[in-house]
């Protein structure tokens, strides 16, 4: 059974440009977690979604992030205009369950992105 | 979630037992303790939880103190690749889940 896939691994954009982020979850997840991490520093919580919703975005910066979760395919985490602040690694995770806080998460291997 | 309180850092020595601890003296009846791991470039890997009795699995165990003020995570028989940042988070709200700065925890051969 293959773990929470995050592609692309590594990801170099210029200053200006748009990122894409994809997460695919554990087969049976339909909940799903976006966390940054910043170089030396803790996760941040970014936004939670279940299919075609978004049902906690209080992490997410106002502006130039975006996230989905369609009905097919994987979810995207998409900054536009990245800045060298975007520079982060990002982490998927995903549940099975709503209500999840009595179970396990299960992480992606992440996204490093580096802005130029 | 509540506030937990870990030491920086930690050194163990190869195939000895190492006991990480954390405080949590705000805890609540519902707050479920979780420990995760993240190895070196790499995404965080579930460890163990529980909510008041110690548990076991082939991880780890986890010994939680009868106030529920305080949790070890005990790793029986350290080996390198334990060598990680382990945090240990308080489990209420069932979406954020908040890392502090964790554990970094050195294995030494």
């Amino acid at each position: 059974n293959a773990g929470v896939m995050q592609n692309p691994r590594h990801l170099v954009r210029r200053r200006g440009q748009e990122a894409r982020l994809r997460c695919s979850p554990m087969k049976g997840h339909s909940h799903v977690y976006w966390y940054r991490q910043l170089p030396e520093e803790g996760l941040k919580f970014m936004v939670y979604l279940q299919k075609e919703n978004i049902i906690d975005e209080s992490g997410m910066p106002k502006e130039r992030f975006s996230a989905e979760f369609p009905k097919e395919g994987p979810s995207i985490l998409r900054i536009q205009q990245v800045v060298r602040g975007d520079s982060a690694a990002y982490f998927c995770a995903s549940s099975p369950l709503a209500l999840d806080r009595g179970s396990r998460r299960d992480f992606g291997p992440g996204t490093r992105l580096l802005v130029l | 979630d509540a506030k937990t309180t870990q030491p920086n850092s930690m050194e163990s020595n190869e195939e000895e037992p190492v006991h990480l601890p954390c405080n949590h003296s705000t805890i609540s009846g519902t707050d479920y303790i979780h420990w995760y791991r993240q190895l070196p470039s790499q995404g965080p890997e579930y460890v163990i939880h529980g909510l008041t009795s110690n548990v076991n699995n082939r991880m780890a165990s986890l010994a939680i103190a009868e106030d529920r003020k305080s949790s070890t995570l005990i790793l029986h028989r350290a080996t390198l690749r334990d060598a990680a940042v382990y945090y240990c988070i308080l489990r209420d709200n069932n979406n954020d889940m908040r890392f502090g700065a964790g554990t970094r925890l050195t294995v030494k051969p």
